[in-house]
């Protein structure tokens, strides 16, 4: 199980790019890296996952280097609606319990 | 499609009840998951199931908490004679089958116990 360290908190301002680094310094060869997002009152929600060099879909990218000793969430031009809590996982192939750890709290700024 | 379902949205109860919290997953959704979160904490597993299999209840706190998945679908969960360490958001998820990374979770039910 790896376990993923994140900075606490971060505040951006509208419109900025905002990048969230993980460390995983014990990740596994069979563990993916998975992003989930939570707001307020809500369930958290499935971002992106990777394993290698840099995944991108319609919400955000994720860098991973060579040695996936660490991960980099980042969000494009992000929006007041962004506000959330983003967590970092190390998931093992066919795991079947996400492990959470406290996140990252994000707070854009008009 | 309709997402996973809670209900209640929120519980109080006093020390020493019962209570019962349902959660209706995405139709089709062979795996169910139950996670418990503290407040300001991320969420931790409690139990899974594939259909009505509980397959893994290693997350559950204590006997008090019992979870069943009767037919495969909905699932319930319920927590006897209830304590103030067990106020937290108790959350619900479900995914196509075993393994698969995304998990579909719903809105939780937020329980607070007095």
């Amino acid at each position: 199980l790896a376990k993923t360290t994140q900075p606490i908190s971060m505040d951006s301002y509208e419109g900025q790019e905002v990048n969230i680094t993980c460390s995983h310094n014990n990740i596994a060869t069979n563990d993916y890296i998975t992003w989930y997002q939570q707001f307020p009152s809500q369930g958290p929600r499935f971002i992106i996952q990777g394993y290698k060099t840099k995944v991108t879909n319609e919400v955000a990218s994720l860098f991973i280097p060579a040695d996936r000793k660490s991960s980099t969430l980042s969000l494009p031009r992000v929006s007041l609606s962004d506000t959330a809590v983003y967590y970092c996982l190390g998931v093992q192939t066919g795991a079947n319990n996400l492990f959470f750890g406290t996140g990252t709290r994000l707070t854009v700024i008009p | 499609g309709a997402g996973v379902s809670q209900s209640p949205r929120y519980k109080v109860a006093k020390r020493g009840q019962d209570v019962a919290l349902r959660c209706d997953p995405i139709s089709g959704h062979v795996s169910l998951f139950w996670y418990q979160q503290a407040l300001g904490q991320g969420p931790e597993f409690l139990t899974y199931f594939q259909n009505e299999a509980q397959l893994d209840k290693s997350g559950l706190p204590s006997d008090r908490f019992f979870a069943e998945r009767p037919e495969g679908s909905v699932s319930t969960l319920k927590i006897q004679r209830t304590q103030q360490e067990d106020s937290a958001v108790y959350l619900c998820a479900s995914s196509l089958d075993l393994g698969q990374p995304e998990q579909y979770f719903g809105p939780g039910t937020r329980l607070t116990v007095t």
